[in-house]
């Protein structure tokens, strides 16, 4: 099976900050990659979808790029909205797995 | 638009039954997914449900205890979970997910429902 690995679990960070967070797979997955954001108590929202496709209605300073095993999240300039988990997933026509997630919160 | 109905408490080794209604689309077309998500932990994919092709996949750690369906006449999909455990006590969230090239990514969730497992 495909493992996804994120890292770092916690960044602390502050309103303004470039952020970036990676994913790694344990082997080759192409451009097969989303990334999510959760905040407390709330479902998950897609960010981005073919590693770096922005979904429709995502603010631009979200942007996603990577492709083979390893993925990257940035946010250009970190909003107070922003603090939440996020999370990326693998996709293929037989499995879905994501990432332990990682969470980013007020330094 | 999805809406995930069912027991907030299910005894060990009972079965977990819920389901989500689609308020809107037909569940004819796309995949229908649930996620669930363990207090204070990260998101366990459980399986889906392509209906136009008639096939499902499961997450090959729950696929002996899991079935997914669809029911068409109420715009529905359910999700069963066999011989439960307390490591089945979740959030359980019902997705719609469409093809993103070569795969299913979610693009519309309900608002999730907490299943506990405990005698």
């Amino acid at each position: 099976d495909i493992q996804m690995t994120q890292s770092p679990s916690t960044l602390s960070a502050s309103v303004g900050d470039r952020v970036t967070i990676t994913c790694r797979a344990s082997q080759s997955i192409g451009s097969r990659l989303a990334w999510y954001q959760q905040k407390p108590g709330k479902a998950p929202n897609l960010l981005i979808y073919k590693a770096s496709s922005l979904e429709t209605g995502v603010p631009s300073r979200f942007s996603g790029s990577g492709s083979g095993t390893e993925f990257t999240l940035t946010i250009s300039s970190l909003q107070p909205e922003d603090f939440a988990g996020y999370y990326c997933q693998h996709y293929n026509d037989y499995l879905v797995t994501f990432g332990q997630g990682t969470k980013v919160e007020v330094k | 638009q999805l809406q995930e109905s069912g027991p907030g408490l299910v005894k060990p080794s009972e079965t977990l039954s819920l389901t989500c209604t689609v308020s809107r689309g037909s569940v004819s077309k796309y995949y229908w997914s649930w996620i669930r998500q363990p207090p204070g932990k990260g998101l366990e994919w459980v399986g889906h449900i392509y209906y136009s092709v008639s096939s499902s996949i499961y997450n090959p750690s729950l696929t002996s205890r899991v079935t997914i369906s669809v029911d068409t006449s109420k715009n529905q999909f359910s999700l069963k979970v066999t011989s439960v455990t307390a490591a089945d006590t979740a959030v359980y969230y019902c997705a719609r997910g469409i093809d993103c090239g070569g795969g299913s990514c979610y693009i519309t969730w309900g608002q999730g429902t907490l299943v506990t497992v405990s005698s």
